[in-house]
């Protein structure tokens, strides 16, 4: 199985900028996702890296290492509706389910 | 493009019942996921189905099953339920084809509160 690993708790200032960081464990990595989930509401799909390297989509930013086991999310021009929860999630080679981490909670305050 | 449906949106139980939630995969997914999301917490895997079968499960008792129907929409059945059943259960399909990721498509939920 998977064991990752993501800070609790971060908070930042309106058009800043946060990075989430992630580190995992896995016997055969296939992908790793990120996803954002407002409270009360579903996760929604933010990035994904299956290569090392940084992955750039508007404001957010993904980032891979495979062999560290390490992945970033990199969040610019903080606004206040990032303010969220997000998931850090590792699929496993020959497996479609994803392994989650408990999610840190970004609140961007004005 | 029709998003991933379920219902019912809330419920409340008591100890001991059983529950069936409904999902209605994205137009188009042939795979269904089901989750179990704990107040502050990721989802957790319960288990997939893909073409009306069982495709791997995750660390949950048999009282945990599933039905995925031909038309890919899918049901999940708690029998005999407790207190930590208590959580929001998310449904999310996906498509098997090379041209995507695998990346998952959820639906908004279905809370179930165990008194």
């Amino acid at each position: 199985g998977q064991n990752i690993d993501q800070p609790t708790e971060m908070t930042a200032t309106e058009g800043a900028i946060v990075q989430i960081n992630c580190t995992y464990q896995t016997s055969g990595f296939n992908g790793l996702f990120w996803y954002q989930q407002h409270a009360g509401e579903a996760p929604t799909f933010l990035s994904y890296n299956v290569l090392d390297g940084l992955e750039e989509k508007g404001r957010f930013s993904s980032f891979l290492s495979r062999s560290k086991g390490y992945s970033y999310l990199l969040l610019k021009e903080l606004q206040m509706k990032d303010s969220a929860s997000y998931l850090c999630a590792v699929r496993d080679r020959g497996d479609y389910k994803l392994s989650f981490g408990a999610g840190t909670t970004v609140t961007v305050r004005a | 493009e029709t998003g991933v449906t379920q219902s019912p949106t809330h419920l409340i139980k008591t100890r001991g019942q059983q529950v069936t939630l409904r999902c209605s995969s994205q137009s188009g997914h042939n795979t269904v996921s089901w989750y179990q999301q704990a107040l502050g917490q990721g989802p957790q895997f319960i288990f997939q189905y893909y073409r009306e079968e069982e495709n791997g499960r995750g660390n949950f008792p048999p009282r945990f099953s599933g039905l995925q129907f031909p038309n890919y929409s899918s049901e999940l059945n708690v029998n005999a339920l407790e207190l930590d059943d208590s959580a929001l259960y998310l449904c999310a399909s996906s498509g098997r084809d090379r041209e995507n990721t695998g990346e998952l498509f959820f639906g908004e939920g279905s809370r179930l509160t165990v008194l």
